[in-house]
Parts: structure tokens; C-alpha cells; sequence
């Protein structure tokens, strides 16, 4: 069955080190994004991508940067982690052409800094 | 600011009863509206969608209920039951495409039995 996998699911980071949290998803879809979930914000949008090599910022991409060099991943990276970057993150995976609009979601990578 | 409203933040709700969440939009370029439900320790997964072009969708004991021109839409769980406990998120979707959703901050619902 396709899926979308993210690693770490958990991890402990200090500031000011870099960090990256992977996604890889088997469904083939053109479109992945990276959502950080925090109480009282819902899901907010950090990065996204249509296709290979396009990248582009979301509403809160300050911190953070992704790359996309095949279909399949979509790492992102934290370049000197904050404790304001403490959250948990989700990566997520849709269909461009023909889709019915859903997003599927990966389980989440538990990230604190300390 | 954000593009879509969702409230309550928490609900709480005895078994058997109606749960219902309600969302607000202001882009009236949206339109697709799906609700996610997430468990806790797992990502959301899309329980139900509606398009515009229809005021009320059903499936089993979910519904999305759609006012177009007041535009707000909102999700009613009857029968609830304890199973029904996660967090609900409204989203909208401008268009077919790109699928840049934007999503409600949330609504943690617990069912007591």
C-alpha cells in the first residue's frame, strides 16, 4: 500500500543546531507540503511543493527550508533550531490532476528544542 | 490572519448526543471544504468534503452542513459516540490544482460515555 512515512517521529535538539526531519511518500503525488501543529494555531502551512525543484513559502517558513530533488521526498531542514520551533510536524502529500482534493498525512515528527 | 475560523476550540459532549463545529470563511474564491479528524499521536485524515454547489452532505452519522452566502459550513456528528474523541479541523481550498489548503485552528472534541 502507498504511504507517507516521516523519521524521527521524536527527536531533542538544542539551539542553535541544524535539524531535518524527512518525508518520503510511495503515492507518486506531485504536491508535498510541511505543517506544524500547535495548540490553539491548528495546522500551519511551513513549505510546499508542486513538482521537482519547486519549492515555495508558506505562512510561516522563517527558520526553514526544503528541497526537492525527486517525486518521492521532501526534507525539511531547520538551519540553527529555536525553542520556538518546538512543535510537532507534518508532512503531507496530494494529487494534482484529476485529485479529489485530499491530502494525505504522514504521523507526525515530535521535535523539541532545548 | 486567518483565512478560515473554527470554534469551539474544545467540546465536550455526552454519548449519544449531536456534536457540531462550526467553520467561517471570507474568500469567496474557496471552494472545496473538507473536515480532517485526527486521533491523538497520528496525522489528520480526511472524514468528509463538500463543494459549494450543494447545502448539505451526509455520510452515516457525519454532516456538513454549507451557507453559501453566509459563508460558514459546519460539521454535525450525531449520535456521538466515544470513539467520535479526536480533533476535528475545518479547511478550505481554493480550487482545484494546487491544493494549498488553508485550515481552522482546530476543535478537540471528547465524548464521555
Amino acid at each position: 500500500d502507498a504511504e507517507i512515512t516521516q523519521s524521527p517521529r521524536h527527536k531533542i535538539t538544542e539551539t542553535g543546531r541544524q535539524v531535518t526531519l524527512a518525508c518520503h511518500q510511495t503515492w507518486n503525488h506531485n504536491n508535498m507540503f510541511w505543517y506544524r501543529q500547535d495548540l490553539g494555531h491548528g495546522l500551519r502551512l511551513i513549505h510546499y511543493s508542486y513538482g521537482v525543484h519547486d519549492t515555495n513559502k508558506g505562512e510561516v517558513s522563517d527558520g526553514y527550508s526544503v528541497s526537492r530533488s525527486n517525486t518521492e521526498d521532501l526534507p525539511l531542514t531547520l538551519e540553527s533550531a529555536a525553542s520556538s520551533q518546538t512543535s510537532v510536524y507534518f508532512c503531507a502529500s496530494s494529487d494534482t490532476v484529476g485529485g479529489t482534493g485530499e491530502l494525505f498525512f504522514g504521523e507526525g515528527s515530535r521535535l523539541t528544542v532545548l | 490572519q486567518q483565512q478560515v475560523k473554527q470554534s469551539p476550540q474544545s467540546l465536550i459532549v455526552q454519548k449519544g448526543g449531536i456534536s457540531i463545529i462550526n467553520c467561517a470563511y471570507e474568500n469567496t474564491a474557496f471552494d472545496y471544504f473538507p473536515w480532517y479528524q485526527q486521533f491523538p499521536g497520528k496525522g489528520p485524515a480526511l472524514l468528509i468534503a463538500i463543494r459549494p454547489d450543494v447545502s448539505e452532505k451526509k455520510e452515516g452519522r457525519f454532516t456538513i452542513s454549507f451557507n453559501k452566502s453566509a459563508k460558514q459550513f459546519s460539521l454535525h456528528i450525531m449520535d456521538s459516540q466515544p470513539g467520535d474523541s479526536a480533533t476535528y479541523f475545518c479547511a478550505a481550498l481554493p480550487g482545484r490544482g494546487f491544493n494549498k489548503f488553508y485550515f481552522g485552528s482546530g476543535t478537540k472534541l471528547n465524548v464521555k460515555p
